[in-house]
């Protein structure tokens, strides 16, 4: 069964950083493109980040330019999403997703990790 | 980035059907063909319903349709049923190599 599954959440102070991770089963995760998509409380969908199958391309929204860094490890089917400079709005839910090709289509989610960055 | 446009809400009757717009511009969804559909119920991860304009994954009903024309994507809902009610957002690659969500839909099955 093809399964993501987000880790990492939590609370965290206005100005912290904190580590996501997503584990993948049941397909071959180098082949992929991966993303992270946010969910604010209340609020629509937002694409945060983006990483290629090789890890050696990256794509970021520009709310998160410069303070979120995505990785994977292909060798343990994770990928990670590293957020520092943490504000207010960038409480949500954190999910994970597999693209079809190369960002543009999620076929797979997973359940979802909740950041609240909060003092 | 700017979301995509999406109307808030629509509803419709069981049986009837429905459209959801989607407006873009040319940098998204006027110039690739890399739109997406999402369900989203209450507290669940979205679903993909449709992608590359039109086309249905596997195992997803055959009510569910989707066109563009020009900047504006479209998805429609056939035969109408209860268990459709749930949030719809569109997605569009974009040409500064980002993804672009719309607001989303609240689809009310009345």
């Amino acid at each position: 069964e093809v399964q993501l599954l987000e880790s990492g959440g939590g609370l965290v102070q206005p100005g912290g950083s904190l580590r996501l991770s997503c584990a993948a089963s049941g397909f071959t995760f180098s082949n992929y493109a991966m993303s992270w998509v946010r969910q604010a409380p209340g609020k629509g969908l937002e694409w945060v980040s983006g990483i290629s199958g090789s890890g050696y391309t990256t794509y970021y929204a520009d709310s998160v330019k410069g303070r979120f860094t995505i990785s994977r490890d292909n060798s343990k089917n994770t990928l990670h999403l590293q957020m520092s400079s943490l504000r207010a709005d960038d409480t949500a839910v954190y999910y994970c997703a597999k693209d079809i090709r190369n960002l543009d289509t999620f076929d797979i989610w997973g359940q979802g990790t909740l950041v609240t960055v909060s003092s | 980035q700017s979301a995509l446009t999406q109307p808030a809400s629509v509803s419709g009757s069981p049986g009837q059907s429905i459209t959801i717009s989607c407006t873009g511009t040319s940098n998204d969804v006027g110039d690739y063909n890399y739109v997406s559909w999402y369900q989203q119920h209450p507290g669940k991860a979205p679903k993909l319903m449709i992608y590359d304009v039109s086309d249905r994954p596997s195992g997803v009903s055959n009510r569910f349709s989707g066109s563009k024309s020009g900047n504006t994507a479209s998805l429609t809902i056939s035969g109408l049923q209860s268990e459709d009610e749930a949030d719809y957002y569109c997605s569009s690659y974009t040409s500064s190599d980002t993804l672009v969500f719309g607001g989303g839909t609240k689809l009310t099955v009345l």
